[in-house]
């Protein structure tokens, strides 16, 4: 079946660093990747959509990599702020979500 | 215009009762999607609707799940004689063609707890 895995263990990062989250899955082939934003109490909110025949995506902070032959994507945010602290989930496709990251940028 | 609602915000109930879930998609949207998250978890995915038919129901974790859509608007999403397994947050997005592609838009979600 399908498998997607991200990092549970919380990220904590200084102010001002690039944070990075890995999203990895098994036994798929999905033609595209969306990464999602969500905050305490409320829905997730989409970030950025990759599609499989795209290395690189970028929106403005945000970049999304994606490589096929490791099945991974990685999440980076550059000169995080700790208004960037929220969990992020990865999602292969439109319906398979991870469990998703917690962030924390410390001030 | 105004997002994805959804009805109750919360809703408390004893083991074996029916409980209705209500969720209102963006206008125009013509997919809707429920999920279930449960603390600390990813969204499981039950239902999705295109229009008022439902062609993929794969994630409905038992009978006692069943979810409508009438008027390629409203949803309701009913569990009955409700287990404390149940106990979750139901999410409903909605998007604005089906699943391929399109940029799903999340409602606040019901927290639902089971006694």
């Amino acid at each position: 079946s399908q498998k997607i895995e991200q990092n549970s263990e919380a990220l904590n990062i200084q102010e001002g660093k690039t944070a990075t989250l890995t999203c990895n899955y098994t036994n798929y082939s999905p033609a595209y990747l969306q990464w999602y934003r969500q905050d305490p109490g409320r829905g997730p909110v989409f970030l950025l959509l990759i599609r499989e025949n795209e290395k690189e995506k970028r929106k403005e902070r945000l970049k999304v990599t994606f490589d096929t032959t490791l099945k991974q994507s990685l999440f980076h945010i550059t000169a995080s702020q700790p208004a960037d602290s929220a969990t992020y989930l990865c999602a292969l496709g439109a319906l398979t979500f991870g469990s998703g990251t917690r962030l924390q940028v410390q001030p | 215009g105004a997002g994805v609602s959804q009805s109750p915000s919360n809703k408390v109930t004893e083991k074996g009762k029916d409980v209705e879930l209500r969720c209102d998609p963006i206008s125009g949207h013509t997919a809707l999607y429920w999920y279930r998250q449960s603390l600390g978890q990813g969204l499981e995915f039950l239902i999705y609707f295109q229009g008022n038919s439902a062609p993929d129901k794969s994630g409905l974790p038992s009978d006692r799940f069943s979810a409508e859509r009438t008027g390629g608007s409203v949803s309701t999403l009913t569990i009955q004689r409700t287990q404390q397994e149940d106990s979750a947050v139901y999410l409903c997005a909605s998007s604005r063609r089906d699943r391929q592609q399109e940029t799903q838009y999340f409602g606040p979600g019901t927290r639902l707890l089971v006694l």
